[in-house]
């Protein structure tokens, strides 16, 4: 069964590191992972991409170990304007089809 | 940075009705996409469209649903005969490649609310 998980929420504090993970058990081969942001009344934000290991940009990291099953995107130094849901993007192959599924979402509140 | 653009932004329809939800994805891409967002819950892939056919769908996307692009700008989602049920965010989403081994990320518009009364 395709599915991705994650922790329905997560509070933090200003200035901290914060660490989310999607659990993808069933992900396809040759397909990356996305992570996007998203805000109330608006679309889905891109933040990172990554196929494998450690992909770093100006806003986040990405961590993927070997087998793949599982991601994690790390926001350093959050503040509050980072309290938003976030979500991963993974392809699957599933019943002969390929197709995106989007995690079950992640709501980040940043506190003060 | 270029957008990927939706309208309206906001769309009331009776049951049963013809809806039309517009797109103007990112020029250069080549890959297009419509996703729907039921209030609370997570964002669900209804189709993926590439060189004028469809590419992907899920069991979602039925009979009732068809997607188009009627110029070389415009991206299109019909839902006929419309249901209470069909209330929802829909998202337009573009890329420059995309399938199993893309690594080009898809870029989303900020959606059309659709209410069915």
């Amino acid at each position: 069964l395709a599915k991705t998980t994650q922790p329905i929420s997560m509070d933090s504090y200003e200035g901290q590191e914060v660490n989310i993970t999607c659990s993808h058990n069933n992900i396809a081969t040759n397909d990356y992972i996305t992570w996007y942001q998203q805000f109330p009344s608006q679309g889905p934000r891109f933040i990172i991409q990554g196929y494998k290991t450690k992909v770093t940009n100006e806003v986040a990291s990405l961590f993927i170990p070997a087998d793949r099953k599982s991601s994690t995107l790390s926001l350093p130094r959050v503040s509050l304007s980072d309290t938003a849901v976030y979500y991963c993007l993974v392809g699957f192959h599933t019943s002969g089809t390929y197709k995106y599924i989007f995690g079950t979402g992640t709501r980040l509140k940043v506190l003060a | 940075e270029p957008e990927v653009t939706q309208t309206p932004s906001h769309q009331v329809t009776q049951m049963g009705q013809e809806v039309i939800l517009r797109c103007v994805p990112i020029s250069n891409h080549l890959y297009f996409y419509w996703y729907r967002q039921i209030l609370g819950q997570k964002v669900e892939f209804l189709v993926s469209f590439y060189n004028n056919e469809i590419s992907e769908k899920s069991e979602i996307f039925d009979d009732q649903f068809s997607v188009e692009r009627p110029d070389g700008s415009n991206f299109t989602l019909k839902i006929r005969s419309t249901k209470l049920e069909d209330s929802a965010m829909y998202f337009c989403a573009s890329s420059f490649w995309g399938g199993e081994k893309s690594n080009q990320p898809q870029h989303f518009g900020d959606g059309t609310r659709l209410s069915i009364l």
